[in-house]
């Protein structure tokens, strides 16, 4: 099993850009979510999914979206990316039906102009 | 409110225990977690407590949950320079639900 993987590593987008940061998994986990990561605090949930065809916000929903179209794949979508959501991302899935035990990926380093 | 505080910064020496302190102020957290994040990786989940439990121990990690003062420890016995990473504690209010993260400890080793 490669576990949690995401793509890209690193990027870079300027101002009013949108983009798609890719996350899977090959644990046939039900629960999966995106975090950011900011200097001086922990993660912050930005949204989850419970099982495919669901999805809901988190505690930092604001200028992304998400979608679960299937089991294994859960990106994340900036619209138009603003220097705010410079930030470390990370996906995440649970061998659980919920947030116990999570598996990180990880993470994509993203840098807004 | 939620809310998860810890200490950024602790350096210890190969060999001697380190201890990593969390407060939070939810009396109504019912799982407590250590995460261990290491340079330019996702958080690795190393133990949790239920709060209905004082203490649990794995191996050289001792976890220490005082409910009443609303204060986890997560001690290393014998650290070594790869347990050098950042550590986070997080919190839920029941089994399953979404977890609260504190700022995270930046745990330095030096031989």
């Amino acid at each position: 099993n490669a576990g949690v993987t995401q793509t890209p590593k690193f990027q870079v987008l300027k101002t009013g850009q949108s983009m798609t940061l890719q996350c899977a998994q090959d644990m046939n986990h039900e629960y999966m979510s995106w975090y950011r990561q900011d200097p001086g605090m922990g993660l912050r949930l930005i949204h989850y999914s419970v099982g495919a065809g669901i999805t809901d916000q988190g505690e930092v929903p604001n200028g992304y979206n998400v979608s679960r179209s299937t089991t294994e794949d859960f990106p994340l979508r900036l619209l138009s990316a603003a220097p705010s959501q410079t930030s470390v991302y990370f996906c995440a899935s649970s061998e659980t039906s919920s947030f116990h035990e999570q598996y990180f990926g990880p993470g994509t380093r993203l840098t807004v102009t | 409110g939620e809310d998860v505080e810890q200490s950024l910064f602790l350096s210890v020496r190969e060999g001697d225990s380190s201890v990593i302190n969390c407060t939070y102020t939810d009396s109504s957290s019912t799982y407590l977690y250590w995460y261990k994040q290491e340079p330019g990786a996702g958080l690795q989940l190393l133990t949790y407590i239920f709060s209905n439990m004082d203490m649990k121990q794995d191996q050289r990690l001792t976890v220490l949950l005082n409910k009443k003062d609303k204060h986890l420890s997560l001690r290393i016995a014998d650290t070594q320079t790869g347990d050098s990473a950042i550590y986070f504690c997080a919190e839920s209010k029941r089994q399953g639900g979404k977890l609260i993260f504190g700022q995270g400890t930046e745990l330095s080793v030096k031989p």
